[in-house]
């Protein structure tokens, strides 16, 4: 139980497009979902936390107008990147949880190329 | 704000060897601890998770660890590694309404020699 999944696995886009990537909860509701980002051989930073049904919360520094961020059922969040450019090259992973718990869920992952 | 600190950014063990992740704490109130494991192009998975009760807590794959509040630490352990085991380890510590604010440990990337 407690699946996460991600679409897509890889990304490879042109400078300047805008990029989704999917974050499906599969086997629970997930009133809470989280995007994170990883530089290489780094941990993860919070980028934003969602309700679904509201406007995600970013962490200081992250812009809500590039990374935009929608919720908009209880099994699937998105993000999408608007004019990527190379420094949104990144590794984005999502997590999930329900209601009364505690614990994320994590996803596999998303690996995000701009070229 | 809540911290975590792994000293440790590579470990090399042989395979059936014992294995202790170090893992240090900075909050203010009970933290709510967590180890997950990612393999290289991979998410996160939960190997065990502290939040109260019983200070030794078991969890996948034969991984244990200990929360010692004297010393704000919660160190992971396996008795016997495996081949399979080698990967990224991330300690972590939740804090705010539902552990919706994680923070997370650098990692320690485990390499285990046959």
């Amino acid at each position: 139980g407690a699946v996460v999944s991600q679409h897509p696995s890889r990304v490879i886009c042109k400078s300047g497009t805008s990029v989704k990537i999917e974050c499906r909860s599969l086997d629970f509701q997930a009133t809470t979902m989280f995007w994170y980002r990883q530089f290489p051989k780094q941990s993860l930073m919070l980028m934003a936390t969602s309700n679904e049904g509201s406007k995600a919360t970013y962490e200081q520094g992250v812009e809500k107008d590039k990374f935009l961020i929608n919720h908009a059922s209880l099994t699937l969040s998105t993000l999408t990147v608007t004019s990527a450019h190379p420094e949104d090259s990144s590794f984005y992973i999502c997590s999930a949880r329900w209601r009364g718990t505690d614990t994320q869920y994590f996803g596999p992952g998303t690996r995000l190329t701009v070229l | 704000a809540q911290s975590v600190t792994q000293p440790d950014i590579h470990i090399t063990v042989s395979e059936g060897a014992s294995l202790e992740l170090r893992c240090n704490y900075s909050y203010g109130a009970t933290p709510y601890l967590f180890w997950y494991v990612q393999s290289p192009g991979q998410g996160l998975q939960l190997l065990l998770k502290y939040f109260s009760g019983d200070t030794l807590v078991q969890g996948i794959k034969g991984f244990e660890a200990e929360f010692k509040r004297s010393q704000s630490s919660f160190n992971l352990r396996k008795p016997s590694v495996h081949w399979s085991d080698a990967a990224e380890y991330f300690c972590a510590v939740g804090a705010g309404e539902n552990n919706n604010d994680m923070r997370f440990g650098a990692g320690t990337r485990l390499t285990v020699k046959p």
